[in-house]
């Protein structure tokens, strides 16, 4: 049983495309993220969402825009791709709470996209 | 603001040599402190952790311990494997955030 999945695992498009990568969590977390993970394997957060609700947005363009449509999903959509945008995509989730496991995060297995 | 900084790699190793990773954090207040393990083509997985100053985490051999006077969480094993082989990132989490913030990460590659 996959804990934290994305679809789709690859995503090749040219620029100027709109496209979208899935994510779901079957852990009963309340809390989900996206990372940005770049060329050189540096790793930065841009949403996340506490059940439903965005509560971090770091500086990222507007053409990227997440939606949680309940607290076991959280979709990123891209307008208007760039070559820039080329980069591996992480989902994540956590719980929330006070029993100590709120600090870990569970991650998906990563969306690798492309921009051509 | 928070911080991270770890040793750049790749850092080349031979089977069951000791094995020394340095991370070093800025941060205000009193954060978690925390190793994951990248294996290749997979996803972020958590190695350990530590809480308050003084903690040790300990998973799979390895180790880390929260040096609050140093600012630092260096990860250390004994005897590494090759499939120890990954990159692995430093990173911490202020009380009260969910955001962790990543140092850049370090490529470990282990030979026979």
């Amino acid at each position: 049983d996959t804990a934290v999945s994305q679809t789709p695992k690859y995503l090749v498009t040219q620029m100027g495309n709109d496209k979208s990568i899935k994510c779901e969590q079957n852990l009963g977390h309340d809390t989900m993220y996206w990372y940005k993970q770049d060329s050189k394997k540096f790793l930065k957060i841009m949403f996340s969402y506490n059940n439903k609700e965005l509560i971090i947005n770091e500086t990222v363009p507007n053409r990227f825009s997440p939606k949680s449509p309940d607290k076991a999903h959280l979709n990123l959509h891209i307008n208007s791709l760039e070559l820039g945008d080329s980069a591996v995509y992480f989902c994540a989730s956590s719980p929330t709470g006070t029993s100590g496991r709120e600090n870990e995060q569970f991650f998906g297995p990563g969306t690798r996209l492309t921009v051509l | 603001g928070n911080s991270v900084t770890q040793m750049e790699g790749p850092v080349t190793l031979s089977e069951e040599a000791f094995l020394t990773i340095n991370c070093t954090y800025t941060a205000t207040g009193y954060p978690s402190l925390f190793w994951y393990v990248q294996y290749p083509g997979e996803g972020l997985q958590l190695l350990l952790k530590a809480t308050k100053a003084d903690d040790k985490g300990s998973n799979k051999g390895f180790e880390a311990t929260y040096r609050k006077e140093t600012t630092s969480f260096h990860l250390e094993k004994g005897s590494v494997q090759v499939s120890d082989s990954a990159v692995y990132f430093c990173a911490l989490r202020r009380t009260g955030f969910q955001k962790l913030v990543f140092g850049t990460g370090t490529r470990l590659l282990v030979s026979p």
